[in-house]
């Protein structure tokens, strides 16, 4: 039981490269969620899937999109990278209970 | 979503008891309270979650006056790695696309 996976765990992109990060969970959860956080920041809310083949935008989604692949991906993509989209992602894939289990983060530089 | 009010840092001296209070005064009645800790460089960990009264775990206690407008987040004899920055979030479990979302939490800095 790995809980919550991402992928990569740290890139340096170019601005105007493309990527996308990756992120899993083995809980059965529905929902699943996207945050960056900058330092010394909160967390704030990228896009957001309350289940399989459903997305919505969060409080930061421009310059991101996502996919909800199965129940248990939900992908992250930067179509092209700015520097102010430097952060650490976290990935987060939410109980019934609205508990929040969090992956280890990305953390992504870009030049 | 009910908005949040924290203080930005508190500081304590390891075997003290830190209590952090959360003004929630628009919060629903569907809403709980729910608290994180996240440590530099991880993810933020789930702690304690309540929706009155009082609600206690192995790892801290959470106190919601009658009125819920507030609760406040008890570390007992906290030690030098309790030190991160908690969040108290506020929302309806269950709600079909419940977004809860994080302010900016409290800094703890446990001292020696």
């Amino acid at each position: 039981n790995a809980g919550v996976t991402q992928t990569p765990k740290f890139q340096v992109l170019k601005t105007g490269q493309s990527m996308t990060l990756q992120c899993a969970q083995d809980m059965n959860h529905n929902s699943m969620y996207w945050y960056r956080q900058d330092p010394g920041m909160g967390l704030r809310l990228i896009y957001y899937s309350a289940s399989e083949g459903t997305t919505d935008k969060g409080e930061v989604p421009n310059g991101y999109n996502v996919s909800r692949l199965n129940k248990r991906e939900f992908s992250l993509r930067l179509e092209s990278a700015a520097p102010s989209q430097t952060s650490v992602y976290f990935c987060a894939s939410i109980s019934t209970r609205d508990t929040q289990y969090f992956g280890p983060g990305t953390r992504l530089t870009v030049l | 979503l009910a908005k949040t009010t924290q203080p930005i840092s508190m500081d304590s001296y390891e075997g003290q008891e830190v209590n952090i209070t959360c003004s929630h005064n628009n919060i629903a009645t569907n809403d709980y309270i729910t608290w994180y800790q996240q440590f530099p460089s991880q993810g933020p960990r789930f702690i304690i979650q309540g929706y009155k009264t009082k609600v206690t775990n192995e790892v801290a206690s959470l106190f919601i006056p009658a009125d819920r407008k507030s609760s406040t987040l008890s570390l007992p004899r906290v030690s030098l790695s309790d030190t991160a920055v908690y969040y108290c979030l506020v929302g309806d479990i269950g709600a079909a696309g419940n977004k809860l979302t994080f302010g900016g939490g409290t800094r703890v800095l446990v001292k020696p």
